[in-house]
């Protein structure tokens, strides 16, 4: 357990609102990720992390902002939610050569 | 860039089944190799790993060679059990800033 936390864990949001999810953690971990996962596509990168104020784009971060003003909080928002953004979102911290995965939110956009 | 190509599932077993799950991949230089298992409503667990070449990674009953020649890291259990049901992600890492390219992930279901 690498004390990860994302909140929330359901949520059931409509079209063209504002969303934010939230990681925390509680190790002090330089790197931090956010994941979607779909049917078919595994677990792709939407946006990470290697510091404060230090993020980047990954496969899949249209439609996607995140920040870290914090070292234990990463924030994911979706600033005008679509169905298309309708998935299982996953955090995920690097230790040493090992990822942890928080145990994910899963998002409705209806 | 990078990719990773796991077998299609769902992969059905009877209890005590030998279980194969092919990976493929493609990345450049020379990543590690990892398989992470996702039970029902959880999130991914590291099941076991491979850093370089002709490496074999074992953990609870599961081993993946990392097989360089043929860019693969086959899954493979001698006996499956009931519990073992999950879905099953195999992944590369390169370096550069230790981020995860996974698979499509297969779904193991073991019958008793």
């Amino acid at each position: 357990d690498a004390g990860i936390t994302q909140s929330p864990r359901h949520k059931v949001t409509e079209t063209g609102t504002p969303v934010t999810l939230r990681c925390h953690q509680t190790e002090n971990h330089r790197y931090m990720y956010w994941y979607r996962q779909d049917p078919g596509h595994g677990l792709r990168l939407i946006h990470y992390s290697y510091g404060v104020k230090d993020t980047d784009k990954g496969e899949v971060s249209d439609g996607y902002s995140v920040s870290r003003s914090k070292t234990e909080d990463f924030l994911l928002t979706l600033e005008s939610a679509t169905s298309s953004q309708t998935s299982v979102y996953f955090c995920a911290i690097s230790r040493y050569d090992e990822a942890f995965f928080g145990q994910g939110t899963r998002l409705t956009v209806v | 860039g990078d990719s990773v190509t796991q077998m299609e599932g769902p992969v059905t077993l009877s209890e005590e089944a030998f279980l194969t799950i092919n990976c493929t991949y493609t990345a450049t230089g020379y990543p590690s190799l990892f398989w992470y298992v996702q039970y029902p409503g959880e999130g991914l667990q590291l099941l076991l790993k491979a850093t370089k070449a002709d490496d074999k990674g074992s953990n609870k009953g599961f081993e993946a060679t990392y097989r360089k020649e043929t860019t693969s890291f086959h899954l493979e259990k001698g006996s499956v059990q009931v519990s073992d049901s999950a879905v099953y992600f195999c992944a590369l890492r390169r370096n550069a800033g230790n981020m995860l390219t996974f698979g499509g992930g297969t779904r193991l279901m073991v019958k008793p």
